[in-house]
Order: structure tokens, then sequence, then C-alpha cells
């Protein structure tokens, strides 16, 4: 399977506690894309890679959360002291570069108890 | 009012119809797309628009720039075609923040 992937698929965790969803996107594509979507919503955008560079984020991405991308290849997000708030789909995607079609994986659904 | 506007917002159909799913937007585009999204919650891209007419399978997408309309064609729908479809577009920024539509639930039944 050479599509974008998501690692965990879904994800229960108690409040307060950290987390941390992988991303591997196709092997070619230089852009790597973070949404959050909550249910009945459309996706949030959160935050962008240009290779291994984060060019930019939302407000919605409080200090709590944070995305690495460290080699330009695979990228984490991470949430620390989880509310209820944050439970949503996470998605990821990944394209070649600006205005080119985002594939997307199939997300992780985090549930925060 | 939404720069993105889609109808319906549920559709339920018998199978082997024709349906049809609209998207109106507000705002200049670079290209729309047309996504895919089963319960589960992965979002498939189905097509990227950004003049004319794709087909892949049973599936059709139209744009008219002028217009600010797409249409998403479904031919011989399938009961597996039920999903949520999703109209969004690209303002052309140097990013990939789309904006997107609401989403048209749809059912077919066989």
């Amino acid at each position: 399977d050479t599509g974008v992937s998501q690692d965990p698929r879904h994800k229960i965790t108690k409040r307060g506690q950290n987390v941390t969803f992988r991303c591997d996107p196709i092997s070619e594509h230089n852009r790597l894309y973070w949404y959050r979507q909550t249910l009945g919503q459309g996706p949030e955008f959160l935050t962008y890679f240009q290779n291994e560079a984060q060019l930019e984020k939302s407000r919605l991405l409080s200090d709590r959360f944070s995305a690495e991308r460290p080699k330009g290849s695979f990228s984490t997000l991470e949430i620390q002291r989880t509310e209820q708030g944050d439970s949503a789909m996470y998605l990821c995607a990944s394209s070649f570069g600006a205005g080119t079609e985002a594939f997307f994986g199939q997300g992780t659904r985090l549930t925060v108890v | 009012k939404n720069e993105v506007e889609q109808s319906p917002q549920n559709l339920t159909a018998q199978e082997g119809e024709f349906i049809t799913i609209n998207c109106s937007y507000s705002v200049g585009i670079s290209a729309l797309h047309w996504l895919q999204q089963h319960p589960g919650g992965g979002i498939v891209s189905l097509f990227m628009l950004s003049s004319g007419k794709k087909k892949h399978g049973r599936l059709i997408a139209t744009i008219n720039i002028q217009e600010k309309h797409s249409s998403l064609h479904i031919t011989a729908s399938h009961p597996r075609d039920s999903a949520v479809y999703i109209c969004a577009v690209d303002r052309g920024d140097s990013n990939y923040q789309l904006i997107w539509g609401a989403g048209t639930k749809l059912i077919i039944k066989p």
C-alpha cells in the first residue's frame, strides 16, 4: 500500500495524558498536512509542512499541540495534557506541492475520557 | 453565508439511480476538490478540478468557473456509494487551507 498511512487508527486516553500520532505520507510528496475533524463538522486545518519545515500553524493549534517532521518524511502530532474537547478525528494528507492533489490517510480517532 | 455551499445536505436514492450533488462557492479559486468520506472517517480524494469535466469509472465531476459551480454525478448508483461527499475549494494561497463544504450524506438503498 503506497497511500498515506496513519497510526494508530483509534486511541482512547484519559484526560491529562499525552498522546502521539504518526503519519507516513506518500514517499515522493514533500507537503504534509494535519487536519482535525469533530463530529458533524468539516475538517479544520491545523498545520502543514514543506519537507521538514513547518510553514503554517492554525490558531486551533494551542501550545499543547506540537507537530514535527524531522527528516521530511513521516510526521508526528503530539497532544499534551489532553482535554475532552480534543476528542476528534485527526487527519493527515500529503501532496507534491501547492495546488496539487492531496491524498488523505484514514485518520486517527481520538477519544478522551 | 458560507463560502462553499453544497446541496442537498442529505440524499437517499434507490440502487441504480443517477445521483447529482451540487457545490457553489463565492470566492476565487485555483482548484475544487471532491472528496468522499466513509463512516469510518477516512477521506478519499475523488477529483481535483480547475476547469471542465473529469470522469473516473461511474463518477463524473464538472465545474463552471464563471458560474462558480460544480457538480458530482454518480451513474448506476450502488449501496457501496453510500458516504458523505465533500466539496472543498483551494483559493490558491501558498498554503493548503481548503474551504470545506458541509458535505452531502448519500444513502443508496438496495
